[in-house]
């Protein structure tokens, strides 16, 4: 089975701010790692994926997300956070055993900064 | 390129009623998603489609959710009857690619289920 958690319901940051939203997994396998964004009535937009190699991935906007394996977490960052940044946030795994290319998202992260 | 497209948007229906959602995905992709989405919580898969065939429909629950892709294009996804736990978002996704490759999926808008 695989499952995600993230821990915060809501990371409140200023504008200009570094910004870290928290995710962990478990996996029975190696895992294939996601985050999207939601914005207010509209469908989640992907932001990275880990898939394997580097452990530091750089996504859209200037967010960027490492993975690591020892503590399971794949953390999403931001040197700087803009108020336009404010939005819900998914963190999602794959099993690399699954058959399918069945995502299990966490409960999601609201970001709220403010200015 | 266009993104993937869902009608209607929004939907409200009473208890016990019939419903269905549309979804076209991004041209060339042959896989299909259907999640569910509860307020406040995350998106939950529902069935995934590889062309017109189902890869996974483990959490459908099928007594009164259908879903089909007939010709590996569009999708329908129906629920009949419908109860008041089913008030959620529904959210079409595509992919390119074979089922189980880790390729990105591409999410639509969303259709808003209101059960009254």
């Amino acid at each position: 089975a695989q499952s995600v958690a993230q821990p915060e319901d809501q990371v409140n940051v200023a504008e200009g701010n570094p910004l870290t939203v928290k995710c962990t997994y478990s996996v029975s396998g190696n895992p294939y790692l996601f985050w999207y964004v939601q914005y207010p009535n509209r469908g989640l937009q992907f932001l990275l994926k880990y898939i394997t190699g580097d452990n530091l991935v750089k996504g859209s906007y200037g967010f960027e997300a490492e993975f690591n394996k020892s503590q399971t977490s794949f953390h999403l960052k931001k040197p700087s956070a803009l108020v336009s940044d404010s939005a819900l946030y998914f963190c999602a795994v794959r099993d690399l055993r699954s058959a399918g290319n069945m995502l299990t998202f966490g409960g999601g992260t609201r970001l709220m900064v403010k200015p | 390129e266009a993104g993937v497209a869902q009608s209607p948007r929004y939907k409200i229906i009473e208890k016990r009623q019939s419903v269905a959602f549309w979804c076209n995905p991004i041209s060339g992709h042959a896989t299909l998603y259907w999640y569910q989405q509860i307020l406040g919580q995350g998106p939950k898969l529902l069935i995934q489609f590889q062309n017109n065939g189902v890869v996974d429909d483990s959490q459908l629950p099928k007594d009164r959710f259908s879903a089909e892709r007939l010709k590996g294009v569009d999708s329908t996804l129906k629920i009949q009857p419908a109860k008041l736990e089913d008030s959620a978002v529904y959210l079409c996704a595509s992919s390119s690619g074979g089922a189980g490759a880790p390729h990105t999926q591409y999410f639509g808008p969303g259709t808003r289920l209101t059960v009254l």
